[in-house]
């Protein structure tokens, strides 16, 4: 079993939907961070929290470290929301992260 | 401010050669990851330098090399390449070795043929 662990793996949207990525993990954290990667590669961090909510434009991130659970929410997606979304954990014993295999997003208009 | 840059962005090579990559990290940080990140998968961590220093090494064999210089660039170093070595490689920066953000480069994409 992986340490850190996405749902959906893949998810399809049309433009204007609410969409929640799920990620849960099994080892002790100091952070977790949301990434964004688009085809060609290149990564986007896009948060990074240790507890509570936050929330940048569209995007908003929760964290339950009680349940070792987190969510990405994208309210009002847009085509170029389309990516791969990556979760990953700082782990609190070698502070290295580790990364779930990621969710891959499709909004169509 | 430029961000992490990392060269080549492509590169095919054969098996049994060797390659090598290059990151630049954001001017201020000290620390460089590597990572290698196989189709379909998530990265996996390979390295992380901190002050020139040798901080962690993920489960990678020893063909795996890496090196940084007093201007907080990287190298990695890829020996005896193996089809299996064919993935995107990415490096990050943060300002610190502990519990700070990480940006991403672009990555180098490794064919091995």
């Amino acid at each position: 079993k992986n340490e850190v662990e996405q749902s959906p793996q893949n998810l399809t949207a049309q433009e204007g939907e609410f969409i929640t990525i799920n990620c849960s993990y099994s080892v002790g954290i100091s952070a977790l961070h949301w990434l964004q990667q688009h085809p060609g590669g290149g990564i986007v961090s896009l948060f990074m929290l240790s507890s509570g909510k936050k929330k940048h434009g569209r995007l908003i991130a929760t964290i339950n470290i009680q349940e070792k659970h987190s969510s990405l929410h994208i309210t009002a997606s847009h085509p170029r929301d389309s990516a791969v979304y990556i979760c990953a954990v700082r782990s609190y014993n070698t502070d290295k992260l580790i990364f779930g295999t990621g969710t891959r997003l499709q909004v169509f208009p | 401010d430029a961000g992490v840059t990392q060269s080549p962005t492509h590169l095919i090579k054969t098996r049994g050669q060797q390659v090598t990559l290059r990151c630049s990290p954001i001017s201020g940080h000290k620390s460089v990851s590597w990572y290698q990140q196989v189709l379909g998968q998530g990265p996996q961590f390979i390295f992380q330098y901190y002050e020139k220093e040798e901080r962690g090494r993920g489960n990678f064999p020893d063909r795996f090399s890496a090196r940084q210089f007093p201007n907080y660039s990287s190298e990695l170093n890829v020996n005896a390449l193996l089809l299996g070595d064919s993935a995107l490689y990415l490096c990050a920066s943060s300002f610190s070795d502990m519990n700070t953000e990480a940006f991403f480069g672009q990555g180098t994409r490794l064919t091995v043929v």
